[in-house]
């Protein structure tokens, strides 16, 4: 089945405590995508990444690193977590939109992060 | 820089159509879309639009004109299932492409 996978689904943990959040898709996509959404603000993007090795910041990357070592994975990284990280969190991929593709989004499930 | 409005919360009745508007500002457009999200799930893809014009897909018809920078998303025959939040999404770039969202349009669908 075709789908984008994101772990863990809900975690509370600390200020300061290095946590990571998975995503892997197994629709061989070149495209990958972070969002946090927050209500009334919507989706917003943290990092994206094109291909392999090839990451760029979305408009609220502050406080998040990214890595694309192989191209079904993409984690997120919260290095030191503040209250201000939690949030719901949603791993995305596409297609690249290039060739004639739509490129339309698959996202994860969701993370629910809570930050103490 | 990009901005993306739609209506925050809209109602209508079961059977009835409803019109939900978006407008944009954007630099290097490549593409619209509309996404819906049912409450505590993640959003699914509805349409996609990158000329001019009306894309009709059963009960869900999607309009654009980007020279207004405006779409629109048309939903017939309402059904309570389609109570949800819809999300006006566009894809700007030259090459390393950017997918921002609206914050969403919260529809009621009353019987």
């Amino acid at each position: 089945e075709a789908q984008v996978t994101q772990n863990p689904r809900y975690l509370i943990t600390v200020t300061g405590k290095k946590l990571t959040v998975t995503c892997s898709q197994n629709m061989n996509h070149e495209y990958m995508s972070w969002y946090r959404q927050d209500p009334g603000l919507g989706l917003r993007q943290i990092y994206y990444s094109m291909n392999v090795e090839v990451t760029d910041k979305g408009d609220v990357p502050e406080g998040y690193k990214v890595s694309r070592k192989e191209k079904r994975n993409f984690p997120l990284i919260l290095e030191s977590p503040s209250p201000n990280q939690t949030s719901l969190y949603f791993c995305a991929s596409s297609l690249s939109g290039l060739a004639g593709n739509t490129g339309e989004l698959f996202f994860g499930e969701g993370s629910r992060l809570t930050v103490l | 820089g990009q901005n993306i409005d739609q209506p925050t919360e809209m109602t209508a009745t079961e059977g009835a159509i409803v019109q939900i508007n978006c407008t944009y500002q954007t630099s290097g457009f490549n593409g619209l879309f509309w996404y819906q999200q049912h409450a505590g799930e993640a959003p699914t893809f509805l349409s996609y639009n990158v000329l001019d014009g009306l894309e009709e897909k059963g009960r869900f018809s999607s309009f654009l004109s980007r020279s207004k920078g405006y779409s629109y998303l048309l939903l017939k025959e309402l059904q309570m299932k389609d109570s949800a939040s819809y999300l006006c999404a566009v894809r700007e770039g030259t090459g390393g492409f950017k997918t921002i969202f609206g914050a969403g349009t919260r529809l009621f669908v009353k019987a």
